[in-house]
């Protein structure tokens, strides 16, 4: 089913490297993705977003790829910062006559001083 | 913060009760989705009202129900609680059905279950 419970997969960074998370999704009829970031005992916060038009989306220190042929997401942070440390998820908003986020099991990012 | 509101942040119970969790979801939203996470796992998709009306469902047992209300804000009631019933639960908004745009995440309750 969806979400099948996984131990999260993690990965570890100097602080100051670059990060790249990476991200299957499952339903070549989705057609916007979203990276969430996951502290601690906190809610999902909204990073970045991407349509199915587009193959590439920047922000502030964060960049998003979609290669829809493959159906894959990477999230790269530019200068990763202890503050990064967190859990991150990619949502595939799906429509099959209605909207639900659909997340992926997430990757724990780990910011080694 | 998002501006979305769940309480209560915390909630113990045993096994066999009944609780209901509310979601204030952001001011202007009109969907609200309910998602579970157990430890260490992903966002499992329950449930999504739009306006009033239930939207979409996902992986949400019978034991589990939700409404919405007119006011907009929402309600997760969990009933026969077990064991496995133990989780964050985390409420959702989006300003539409969902099309095209973020979902603002509450803070989560996070209910044990003894």
């Amino acid at each position: 089913g969806e979400n099948v419970g996984l131990h999260l997969p993690t990965l570890s960074v100097q602080e100051g490297d670059n990060s790249i998370i990476n991200c299957a999704y499952s339903n070549s009829a989705s057609d916007y993705f979203i990276w969430y970031k996951q502290e601690s005992g906190k809610g999902p916060q909204f990073i970045i977003d991407i349509r199915s038009n587009m193959d590439k989306r920047q922000g502030q220190r964060v960049t998003v790829l979609l290669n829809k042929t493959v159906k894959h997401l990477s999230l790269q942070i530019a200068a990763t910062q202890p503050g990064d440390s967190a859990v991150y998820f990619c949502a595939e908003n799906r429509s099959s006559g209605t909207y639900k986020y659909i997340f992926g099991t997430g990757t724990r990012l780990k910011v080694l001083a | 913060d998002s501006g979305v509101t769940q309480t209560p942040k915390h909630l113990i119970t045993a096994t066999g009760q009944r609780v209901t969790l509310r979601c204030s979801p952001r001011s202007g939203d009109l969907s609200v989705y309910w998602y579970q996470q157990s430890l260490d796992q992903g966002l499992q998709f329950l449930i999504q009202y739009y306006n009033g009306e239930e939207r979409a469902k996902g992986n949400i047992l019978e034991r589990f129900s939700a409404q919405q209300f007119p006011d907009l804000h929402s309600e997760l009631n969990l009933s026969s609680l077990e064991l496995g019933d133990s989780a964050l639960y985390f409420c959702a908004s989006s300003p539409t059905t969902g099309e095209n745009t973020e979902a603002f995440f509450g803070q989560g309750t996070r209910l044990t279950v003894v």
